[in-house]
Protein backbone atom coordinates (compact mmCIF):
# COMPACT_ATOMS: atom_id res chain seq x y z
CA UNK A 1 0.00 0.00 0.00
CA UNK A 2 1.36 4.02 -1.20
CA UNK A 3 -0.09 5.02 1.93
CA UNK A 4 -1.68 8.89 2.25
CA UNK A 5 -0.73 10.39 -0.39
CA UNK A 6 -0.58 14.12 -0.22
CA UNK A 7 -0.24 16.69 -2.54
CA UNK A 8 1.88 19.23 -3.93
CA UNK A 9 4.71 18.41 -0.98
CA UNK A 10 5.64 22.34 -0.97
CA UNK A 11 3.28 25.16 -2.05
CA UNK A 12 4.40 29.04 -2.06
CA UNK A 13 2.22 31.57 -2.82
CA UNK A 14 1.20 34.94 -2.53
CA UNK A 15 -1.58 36.70 0.03
CA UNK A 16 -4.96 36.66 -1.62
CA UNK A 17 -4.21 33.73 -3.83
CA UNK A 18 -6.67 30.43 -3.55
CA UNK A 19 -4.22 27.36 -2.22
CA UNK A 20 -5.99 24.04 -2.80
CA UNK A 21 -4.11 20.72 -1.14
CA UNK A 22 -5.01 17.30 -2.10
CA UNK A 23 -5.01 14.09 -0.86
CA UNK A 24 -6.00 10.48 -1.23
CA UNK A 25 -6.32 8.24 1.41
CA UNK A 26 -5.63 4.32 1.88
CA UNK A 27 -7.88 2.78 0.10
CA UNK A 28 -10.43 0.71 2.40
CA UNK A 29 -10.59 3.43 5.19
CA UNK A 30 -13.71 5.06 6.03
CA UNK A 31 -12.06 8.01 7.83
CA UNK A 32 -10.04 11.53 6.71
CA UNK A 33 -8.73 13.89 8.55
CA UNK A 34 -7.12 17.32 8.12
CA UNK A 35 -4.71 18.32 10.30
CA UNK A 36 -2.47 21.93 10.20
CA UNK A 37 0.97 22.30 12.33
CA UNK A 38 2.38 25.24 13.44
CA UNK A 39 4.90 26.03 16.33
CA UNK A 40 2.50 27.90 17.98
CA UNK A 41 -0.27 25.51 17.92
CA UNK A 42 1.25 22.19 17.61
CA UNK A 43 -0.66 19.59 15.21
CA UNK A 44 -4.49 20.56 15.17
CA UNK A 45 -7.53 19.31 13.56
CA UNK A 46 -9.47 21.07 11.15
CA UNK A 47 -11.84 18.99 10.11
CA UNK A 48 -12.57 15.07 9.47
CA UNK A 49 -15.04 12.65 7.56
CA UNK A 50 -16.78 9.77 7.62
CA UNK A 51 -17.55 7.33 4.42
CA UNK A 52 -17.17 10.98 2.76
CA UNK A 53 -19.04 13.33 5.12
CA UNK A 54 -17.96 15.79 6.94
CA UNK A 55 -18.42 15.25 10.74
CA UNK A 56 -16.89 18.05 12.74
CA UNK A 57 -15.53 20.94 11.26
CA UNK A 58 -15.49 22.51 14.19
CA UNK A 59 -11.38 22.95 13.75
CA UNK A 60 -11.45 24.95 10.54
CA UNK A 61 -10.17 28.72 11.32
CA UNK A 62 -12.77 29.90 9.19
CA UNK A 63 -14.23 30.37 6.35
CA UNK A 64 -11.80 30.97 4.02
CA UNK A 65 -10.94 27.18 4.51
CA UNK A 66 -13.22 24.54 2.99
CA UNK A 67 -12.75 20.81 2.68
CA UNK A 68 -14.68 18.25 0.80
CA UNK A 69 -14.63 14.96 -0.14
CA UNK A 70 -16.59 13.96 -3.37
CA UNK A 71 -15.46 10.03 -3.24
CA UNK A 72 -13.63 7.65 -0.90
CA UNK A 73 -10.32 8.23 -2.73
CA UNK A 74 -9.90 11.76 -2.59
CA UNK A 75 -10.53 15.27 -0.39
CA UNK A 76 -8.96 18.82 -0.82
CA UNK A 77 -8.26 21.25 1.55
CA UNK A 78 -9.36 24.88 0.10
CA UNK A 79 -8.13 27.97 1.77
CA UNK A 80 -9.80 31.54 -0.25
CA UNK A 81 -8.15 34.30 -0.02
CA UNK A 82 -4.61 32.79 1.60
CA UNK A 83 -3.00 34.94 4.38
CA UNK A 84 0.49 34.95 5.52
CA UNK A 85 -0.70 33.12 8.56
CA UNK A 86 -1.91 30.20 7.14
CA UNK A 87 1.80 29.45 6.44
CA UNK A 88 2.06 26.34 8.13
CA UNK A 89 2.31 22.24 7.66
CA UNK A 90 -0.76 20.34 6.42
CA UNK A 91 -1.45 16.92 6.66
CA UNK A 92 -3.89 14.38 5.85
CA UNK A 93 -4.16 11.35 7.40
CA UNK A 94 -6.56 8.35 7.47
CA UNK A 95 -8.34 5.70 9.41
CA UNK A 96 -10.32 2.55 9.62
CA UNK A 97 -13.13 3.46 11.81
CA UNK A 98 -12.02 5.93 14.43
CA UNK A 99 -12.28 4.54 18.30
CA UNK A 100 -9.03 3.60 19.38
CA UNK A 101 -7.48 2.99 16.00
CA UNK A 102 -4.35 4.30 14.60
CA UNK A 103 -4.31 7.26 12.23
CA UNK A 104 -2.31 6.95 9.45
CA UNK A 105 -0.73 10.34 8.30
CA UNK A 106 0.49 11.61 4.90
CA UNK A 107 4.01 13.30 4.75
CA UNK A 108 2.26 16.71 4.86
CA UNK A 109 1.91 19.83 2.51
CA UNK A 110 4.35 22.84 3.28
CA UNK A 111 2.75 25.88 2.67
CA UNK A 112 3.68 29.20 2.47
CA UNK A 113 1.81 32.21 2.25
CA UNK A 114 4.11 35.58 0.83
CA UNK B 1 -7.10 26.38 26.34
CA UNK B 2 -4.86 23.33 25.81
CA UNK B 3 -6.77 19.94 26.87
CA UNK B 4 -3.53 17.92 26.05
CA UNK B 5 -0.13 19.31 27.38
CA UNK B 6 3.81 18.67 26.24
CA UNK B 7 5.35 21.45 28.65
CA UNK B 8 9.35 20.59 27.42
CA UNK B 9 9.39 21.48 23.90
CA UNK B 10 12.93 19.92 23.93
CA UNK B 11 15.06 17.19 25.62
CA UNK B 12 18.25 15.77 25.25
CA UNK B 13 19.08 12.45 26.37
CA UNK B 14 22.24 10.13 25.85
CA UNK B 15 22.79 7.11 23.80
CA UNK B 16 21.74 4.04 26.07
CA UNK B 17 20.48 6.22 28.77
CA UNK B 18 16.36 6.31 29.37
CA UNK B 19 14.12 8.92 27.28
CA UNK B 20 11.00 10.09 29.39
CA UNK B 21 8.54 12.35 27.68
CA UNK B 22 5.80 13.49 29.42
CA UNK B 23 2.09 14.70 28.65
CA UNK B 24 -0.70 16.30 31.02
CA UNK B 25 -4.07 16.70 30.11
CA UNK B 26 -7.10 17.76 31.42
CA UNK B 27 -10.39 16.75 29.77
CA UNK B 28 -11.37 13.54 32.51
CA UNK B 29 -13.46 12.35 29.33
CA UNK B 30 -10.34 11.35 27.47
CA UNK B 31 -10.90 7.16 26.92
CA UNK B 32 -7.66 6.46 24.80
CA UNK B 33 -3.79 7.56 24.84
CA UNK B 34 -1.23 7.66 22.00
CA UNK B 35 2.12 8.64 21.43
CA UNK B 36 2.92 9.83 17.74
CA UNK B 37 6.87 9.75 16.43
CA UNK B 38 7.47 12.25 13.74
CA UNK B 39 10.51 12.47 11.69
CA UNK B 40 11.29 15.84 10.15
CA UNK B 41 9.80 15.88 6.28
CA UNK B 42 7.35 13.00 6.68
CA UNK B 43 4.06 13.00 8.71
CA UNK B 44 3.43 11.28 12.41
CA UNK B 45 3.31 7.71 12.56
CA UNK B 46 1.74 5.75 15.65
CA UNK B 47 4.14 4.26 18.48
CA UNK B 48 2.02 3.29 21.18
CA UNK B 49 -1.13 3.58 22.93
CA UNK B 50 -3.12 3.20 25.68
CA UNK B 51 -6.55 2.74 27.29
CA UNK B 52 -7.69 4.70 30.23
CA UNK B 53 -8.52 1.48 32.59
CA UNK B 54 -4.52 0.68 32.02
CA UNK B 55 -1.93 2.19 34.05
CA UNK B 56 0.66 0.45 31.37
CA UNK B 57 1.66 -0.53 28.23
CA UNK B 58 4.85 -1.99 27.00
CA UNK B 59 6.08 -2.70 23.75
CA UNK B 60 9.84 -3.41 23.32
CA UNK B 61 11.61 -0.39 24.18
CA UNK B 62 9.02 1.65 24.61
CA UNK B 63 6.49 1.83 27.46
CA UNK B 64 3.72 4.26 28.28
CA UNK B 65 2.24 4.91 31.58
CA UNK B 66 -0.83 6.75 32.77
CA UNK B 67 -2.18 8.14 36.04
CA UNK B 68 -5.57 9.01 35.80
CA UNK B 69 -5.73 10.93 39.32
CA UNK B 70 -2.79 12.98 37.89
CA UNK B 71 -4.13 13.36 34.68
CA UNK B 72 -0.25 12.43 33.25
CA UNK B 73 1.30 10.34 31.25
CA UNK B 74 4.29 9.27 30.32
CA UNK B 75 6.29 7.69 28.08
CA UNK B 76 9.79 6.08 28.42
CA UNK B 77 12.21 5.12 25.83
CA UNK B 78 14.74 2.39 27.13
CA UNK B 79 17.49 2.19 26.31
CA UNK B 80 17.42 5.05 23.76
CA UNK B 81 19.23 5.01 20.29
CA UNK B 82 19.94 7.70 18.00
CA UNK B 83 17.42 6.68 15.89
CA UNK B 84 14.56 7.70 18.83
CA UNK B 85 15.61 11.42 17.99
CA UNK B 86 12.24 13.12 16.55
CA UNK B 87 9.28 15.00 17.69
CA UNK B 88 6.68 13.31 19.98
CA UNK B 89 3.19 14.00 19.80
CA UNK B 90 1.07 12.84 23.03
CA UNK B 91 -2.23 12.58 21.73
CA UNK B 92 -5.69 11.85 23.66
CA UNK B 93 -8.75 10.92 22.32
CA UNK B 94 -13.07 11.33 23.39
CA UNK B 95 -14.86 11.50 20.36
CA UNK B 96 -11.85 12.87 18.38
CA UNK B 97 -8.19 13.15 18.62
CA UNK B 98 -6.15 15.99 20.19
CA UNK B 99 -2.67 16.52 19.81
CA UNK B 100 -0.09 18.33 22.21
CA UNK B 101 2.56 20.20 20.64
CA UNK B 102 5.08 17.92 20.74
CA UNK B 103 8.23 17.16 22.24
CA UNK B 104 11.42 17.27 20.54
CA UNK B 105 13.43 14.49 21.64
CA UNK B 106 17.55 14.70 20.84
CA UNK B 107 19.47 11.49 21.19
CA UNK B 108 23.41 12.30 22.19
CA UNK B 109 26.36 10.06 20.71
Amino acid sequence: DAGVIQSPRHEVTEMGQEVTLRCKPISGHDYLFWYRQTMMRGLELLIYFNNNVPIDDSGMPEDRFSAKMPNASFSTLKIQPSEPRDSAVYFCASSLGLARNEQFFGPGTRLTVL
Amino acid sequence: DQQVKQNSPSLSVQEGRISILNCDYTNSMFDYFLWYKKYPAEGPTFLISISSIKDKNEDGRFTVFLNKSAKHLSLHIVPSQPGDSAVYFCAARDDKIIFGKGTRLHILP
